[in-house]
């Protein structure tokens, strides 16, 4: 059970533009940045969103990151079929004195 | 571009040791934190510890998972890193991964190097 809690599905069309949530605490997304990792099964983690809202060189801008409060959110605007894949919210825990990711979420491309 | 590469993964029994590495090209480490994250078979991601750079004098920190058992140690010289897994248990079977988490670029991860603790 992580500490941050990421909807375990998500779906959408090719077109659509679809938003995942990643709900923590005071000590967690309340007081430090927020990054978005999208990873392909068999591969190592591709981070599309540094500090809360901002892009990596090379991450197309239809990734886009947002927090408000204790959540954050990662929005994805003209869904694609290499979207088809999981998607990690991680940040640094002030309670736990470390790093925690989200349990992950599929995003299903129909 | 900045690659990283681990190596010593392998098969072993519960209660046994084993010992990682990082090893870093393009990069001046002492600069970077270096952050181990693991993913068992199926299952997300898990931020195991982190050893900060020279301006945070090294420090370490690590998951309540691991703590005490697992030892995180660099040498900036060599641009490496090292992940000393004691007292391994069926549960610490994944993929390890380093990462350069925070960098200006971005992050950076290596291709992940695969722990089996089983008898």
């Amino acid at each position: 059970q992580s500490v941050l809690t990421q909807p375990p599905s998500a779906s959408g069309t090719p077109g659509q533009r679809v938003t995942i949530s990643c709900s923590g605490s005071s000590s967690n997304i309340g007081s430090r940045d927020v990054y978005w990792y999208q990873q392909v099964p068999g591969t190592a983690p591709k981070l599309l969103i540094q500090r809360n809202n901002q892009r990596p060189s090379g991450v197309p801008d239809r990734f886009s990151g947002s927090k408000s409060g204790t959540s954050a959110s990662l929005a994805i605007s003209g869904l694609r079929s290499e979207d088809d894949t999981y998607y990690y919210c991680a940040v640094w825990d002030d309670s736990l004195s470390g790093r925690v990711f989200g349990g992950g979420t599929k995003l299903t491309v129909l | 571009e900045v690659q990283l590469v681990e190596s010593g993964g392998g098969l072993v029994q519960p209660g046994q040791s084993l010992r990682l590495s990082c090893a870093a090209s393009a990069v001046s480490f002492s600069d970077f934190y270096i952050d181990w994250v693991r993913q068992a078979p199926g299952k997300g991601l898990e931020w195991v510890g982190r050893t900060r750079n020279k301006a945070k004098s090294h420090t370490t920190a690590y998951a309540a998972s691991v703590k005490g058992r697992f030892t995180i140690s660099r040498d900036d010289s060599k641009n490496s890193v090292n992940l000393q897994m004691n007292s391994l248990r069926t549960e610490d079977t994944a993929v390890y991964y380093c990462t350069i988490p925070y960098a200006t670029w971005g992050d950076s991860w290596g291709q992940g190097t695969l722990v089996t603790v089983s008898s």
